[in-house]
């Protein structure tokens, strides 16, 4: 069966460092993969999307890259923030199904 | 501003007494859906919507109902609610037209079912 997997423990990391998630899937040919940021109690919000012919993708701090060989996505955040402290979710879409697919998400604390 | 509303935020009910979660968007997106969140399991889909009365289910269908009259609508029925249904509801839309499958997000609708 299809697989997203997120890292489940929560990454902690120094403010300034390099915040870097990780996004592995199985039984999956997604045509595109996703990014999105959680805060608790509140929707998801869009942040990167990159196709299955891309390899990077970068949008201010963040800079997402894509290996289809691996099975894997890397999600970067440079020079990090406290604010950037959430949730951070992978989704999958793609082989003509219309249900995206949502990994469990990874906790990100940024700490002063 | 573009959005995509919920109502209500917060809902409690009991066991049988049909509820609707009401979800509007004003970007004109042609599809929306329908996801529950539970700790543990992440976000899963309930049910989808591509257009004005096309409507499709999702991995986690049972117990819900949906419709789509109007492009800005798309409400979620659950008919006799349980206490498995207890859960973070999202409604999210996007525009598949431009070849990006962006996702709108609303701000939820937590339901307890007792």
């Amino acid at each position: 069966s299809q697989k997203i997997e997120q890292n489940s423990e929560a990454l902690n990391i120094q403010e300034g460092k390099t915040a870097t998630l990780t996004c592995n899937y199985t039984n999956y040919s997604p045509a595109y993969l996703q990014w999105y940021r959680q805060d608790p109690g509140r929707g998801p919000v869009f942040l990167l999307l990159i196709r299955e012919n891309e390899k990077e993708k970068r949008k201010e701090r963040l800079k997402v890259t894509f290996d289809t060989t691996l099975k894997q996505s890397l999600f970067h955040i440079t020079a990090s923030q406290p604010a950037d402290s959430a949730t951070y979710l992978c989704a999958l879409e793609g082989g003509g199904s219309y249900i995206p697919t949502f990994g469990r998400g990874t906790s990100l604390i940024v700490h002063p | 501003e573009a959005q995509v509303t919920q109502n209500p935020r917060y809902l409690i009910t009991v066991t049988g007494k049909k509820l609707t979660v009401t979800c509007s968007q004003n970007m004109n997106h042609e599809y929306m859906s329908w996801y529950r969140q539970d700790p543990g399991l992440g976000l899963r889909q309930i049910y989808y919507s591509m257009n004005v009365e096309v409507t499709d289910k999702g991995d986690v269908p049972e117990g819900y109902k949906v419709s789509r009259k109007e492009k800005r609508n798309f409400p979620l029925i659950l008919e006799s609610p349980s206490p498995n249904q207890t859960s973070l509801y999202f409604c999210a839309s996007s525009s598949r037209l431009a070849g990006e499958d962006t996702q709108y997000f609303g701000p939820g609708t937590r339901l307890t079912v007792l």
